[in-house]
């Protein structure tokens, strides 16, 4: 167990639609990543959060977005979903200067 | 840019052989190297990381890698697969902001 809860484990929702995921880092870090993986893609850097605030981007559409809240949880929220974003979407945390991220296990999303 | 190459999409060893996982990274800089090991169904768990010193780095379920920067490669090995290992590794090289570049992964099966 890594420490980094993601929830909810599945969701299955419609094109059009909007959905929120959760992140909880482990105790003590600062730092937390998001991170898409499909399969024609491979995993993806999508976003990244130190204590509060974004730190860096990759690549994340603008139908996507996310927030780090002062408790340390993070959301990434998907809006007008489409087909190809059904995908596994992953959070990691870590300390904040340190380079080794601890991964969750990850919410599976199918748009259908 | 950075980026990871793992050449081998699938590997199939018989339990009890050896093991040799490759990746190539493009890097600037001398690089943060990582193995990350993902079983069906779960997150990633860190393997071992490179920072630097010994260019032979052990981790965690008797793997090692070693660290060549003339040939750009952080080769994963192990000396005696167990059926256990059975899942998909990736290699992951981390800039100086903190993002991690992952390459496409190797799916490992082992036969008894």
């Amino acid at each position: 167990d890594s420490g980094v809860t993601q929830t909810p484990k599945h969701l299955i929702t419609a094109t059009g639609q909007r959905v929120t995921l959760r992140c909880s880092p482990r105790s003590g870090d600062l730092s937390v990543y998001w991170y898409q993986q499909s399969l024609d893609q491979g995993l993806q850097f999508l976003i990244q959060y130190y204590n509060g605030e974004e730190r860096a981007k990759g690549n994340i559409l603008e139908r996507f977005s996310a927030q780090q809240f002062p408790d340390l949880h993070s959301e990434l929220n998907l809006s007008s979903l489409e087909l190809g974003d059904s995908a596994l979407y992953f959070c990691a945390s870590s300390v904040g200067g340190e380079n080794i991220q601890y991964f969750g296990a990850g919410t599976r999303l199918s748009v259908l | 840019a950075q980026s990871v190459t793992q050449p081998d999409i699938h590997i199939t060893v018989s339990e009890g052989a050896s093991l040799e996982l490759r990746c190539n990274y493009s890097y600037g800089a001398t690089p943060y190297l990582f193995w990350y090991v993902q079983s069906p169904g779960q997150g990633l768990q860190l393997l071992l990381k490179y920072f630097s010193g010994d260019t032979l780095v052990q981790g965690i379920k008797g793997f090692e890698a070693e660290f060549k920067r003339s040939q750009s490669s952080f080769n994963l090995r192990k000396p005696s697969v167990h059926w256990s290992d059975a899942a998909e590794y990736f290699c992951a090289v981390v800039n100086t902001g903190n993002q991690f570049y992952f390459g496409t992964g190797t799916s490992l099966t082992v036969i008894p």
